[in-house]
């Protein structure tokens, strides 16, 4: 099976720590997406790559957050100095070219728990 | 900006019973509108889309039909079976808020279904 993977499948931290994901998307898809979706709640994008460029970052991705995709195939994303409200599932998704209609694949996520 | 709303959960019903899942959005232009489905342990899939006014989507017994006039994408099945429970999220990719296709999704909703 060559869909999204995500690693690790769970991350548990302290406060303060900082810690990294990765996404390796499908391999011939070159946009790239992360979401973070907390209990009860739907996914919401976070940053989006199109290749090895970050086109877009949501006001919901502070200082603390960085992602990269360094050679437009796998991508980390990085948070530094984790709080407790950072805990939350954190999913990865690719897609094949643009437009509004095209389906995006997701990954089966990292579950960040901060104490 | 963009929101999605769905109908409040969680949703029980028995085998073989009718299904209807509201889901109604807003947006600036004119978005493309999508089911994903979460089953237990698994990452989020694309269930169905539509891209246009009036256009239904359907996979696996289940269909939507885009609605714009009441800006509404509602999920139908007319049997469900045990192995439908899951969560499903409705979501749209506006083509007006940016070129990056990201998703906007719903809150979710949880359906389990009895045998």
């Amino acid at each position: 099976d060559t869909g999204v993977s995500q690693d690790p499948r769970h991350k548990i931290t302290k406060r303060g720590q900082n810690v990294t994901f990765r996404c390796d998307p499908i391999s011939e898809h070159n946009r790239l997406y992360w979401y973070r979706q907390t209990l009860g709640q739907g996914p919401e994008f976070l940053t989006y790559f199109q290749n090895e460029a970050q086109l877009e970052k949501s006001r919901l991705l502070s200082d603390r957050f960085s992602a990269e995709r360094p050679k437009g195939s796998f991508s980390t994303l990085e948070i530094q100095r984790t709080e407790q409200g950072d805990s939350a599932m954190y999913l990865c998704a690719s897609s094949l070219g643009g437009g509004a209609g095209n389906e995006q694949f997701f990954g089966p996520g990292t579950r960040l728990t901060v104490l | 900006g963009d929101s999605v709303t769905q109908m409040e959960g969680p949703v029980t019903l028995s085998e073989e019973a009718f299904l209807t899942i509201n889901c109604t959005y807003t947006a600036t232009g004119y978005p493309s509108l999508f089911w994903y489905v979460q089953y237990p342990g698994e990452g989020l899939q694309l269930l169905l889309k539509a891209t246009k006014a009036d256009d239904k989507g359907s996979n696996k017994g289940f269909e939507a039909t885009y609605r714009k006039e009441t800006t509404s994408f509602h999920l139908e099945k007319g049997s469900v079976q045990v192995s439908d429970s899951a969560v499903y999220f409705c979501a749209l990719s506006d083509p007006l808020t940016g070129a990056n296709s990201k998703l906007t999704f719903g809150k979710g909703i949880t359906l389990s279904v009895r045998p």
